[in-house]
C-alpha cells in the first residue's frame, strides 16, 4: 500500500532531551512537509523540503532541525531548545505536479514529561 | 491580518441538516483551494479541490469559491453523525512554492 507513515504514534519526551520524529513515504513525492497542530491553532508548518539535500525553514523552525538524505524520508528532531514542544505533529507529501493534494501520515502525539 | 481566516467554531448541527463552512483569506495570489477532513486524532485527508471561481459538487458535498470577495465555501447537505470532524480550508498560489496555507479549522459535530 502507497502512503506516508509516521512513527511512533505516542512519544514522551523529558525536559532537556531531544527526541526524533520518523516520517517516511513511499508516494515517490519529491516535497515533504512538516507542521505542528495545537488546539485552536490549526496546522502551522515547521519544516519543508522540495528535493533531497535541500529543506527550508516553515513559520515556526525554531528548536526544530530535519534532514533529508533519501527522498522517501524527512525525519523532524525535537531538540531541547524548542520550550513547549508538547503538540500533535503532522508529516505530509506531495507530487510537485499535483500540488492540490497533500497527503498526510497519521501523526505523532508529543508530550513532556 | 492572517492570510486564511477560519472560525474554529464549534459547531453542532441535527443529522440532516445542511452545514456551510467558511473561509476568507487576504492573498489575491491564491488559485488552489481545497477542503481536508480530519477525524480526532487522525492525519487530515483530502476532500474536495477548486481551482476557479463557482461551484464544485461531489455527492453530498459542494465547493464554493467568490475570488473577487476571497471567500471560500464548503456545503454538506444531508449532514450524518460521520461527518463529525474538523473541516480545514487550505490554499495555495501555485508557481513552484509548493506551500499550502491553511486555516485553523472548524471542529463540526452531527448529533443523530
Amino acid at each position: 500500500d502507497g502512503g506516508i507513515t509516521q512513527s511512533p504514534k505516542y512519544l514522551f519526551r523529558k525536559e532537556g532531551q531531544n527526541v526524533t520524529l520518523s516520517c517516511e513515504q513511499n508516494l515517490n513525492h519529491d516535497a515533504m512537509y512538516w507542521y505542528r497542530q495545537d488546539p485552536g491553532q490549526g496546522l502551522r508548518l515547521i519544516y519543508y523540503s522540495q528535493i533531497v539535500n535541500d529543506f527550508q525553514k516553515g513559520d515556526i523552525a525554531e528548536g526544530y532541525s530535519v534532514s533529508r538524505e533519501k527522498k522517501e524520508s524527512f525525519p523532524l528532531t525535537v531538540t531541547s531548545a524548542q520550550k513547549n514542544p508538547t503538540a500533535f505533529y503532522l508529516c505530509a507529501s506531495m507530487a510537485r505536479d499535483l500540488i492540490t493534494e497533500a497527503f498526510f501520515g497519521q501523526g505523532t502525539r508529543l508530550t513532556v514529561v | 491580518q492572517k492570510e486564511v481566516e477560519q472560525d474554529p467554531g464549534p459547531l453542532s448541527v441535527p443529522e440532516g441538516a445542511i452545514v456551510s463552512l467558511n473561509c476568507t483569506y487576504s492573498n489575491s495570489a491564491f488559485q488552489y483551494f481545497m477542503w481536508y477532513r480530519q477525524y480526532s486524532r487522525k492525519g487530515p485527508e483530502l476532500l474536495m479541490y477548486t481551482y476557479s471561481s463557482g461551484n464544485k459538487e461531489d455527492g453530498r458535498f459542494t465547493a464554493q469559491v467568490d475570488k473577487s470577495s476571497k471567500y471560500i465555501s464548503l456545503f454538506i447537505r444531508d449532514s450524518q453523525p460521520s461527518d463529525s470532524a474538523t473541516y480545514l480550508c487550505a490554499m495555495d498560489s501555485g508557481g513552484s512554492n509548493y506551500k499550502l496555507t491553511f486555516g485553523k479549522g472548524t471542529l463540526l459535530t452531527v448529533n443523530p
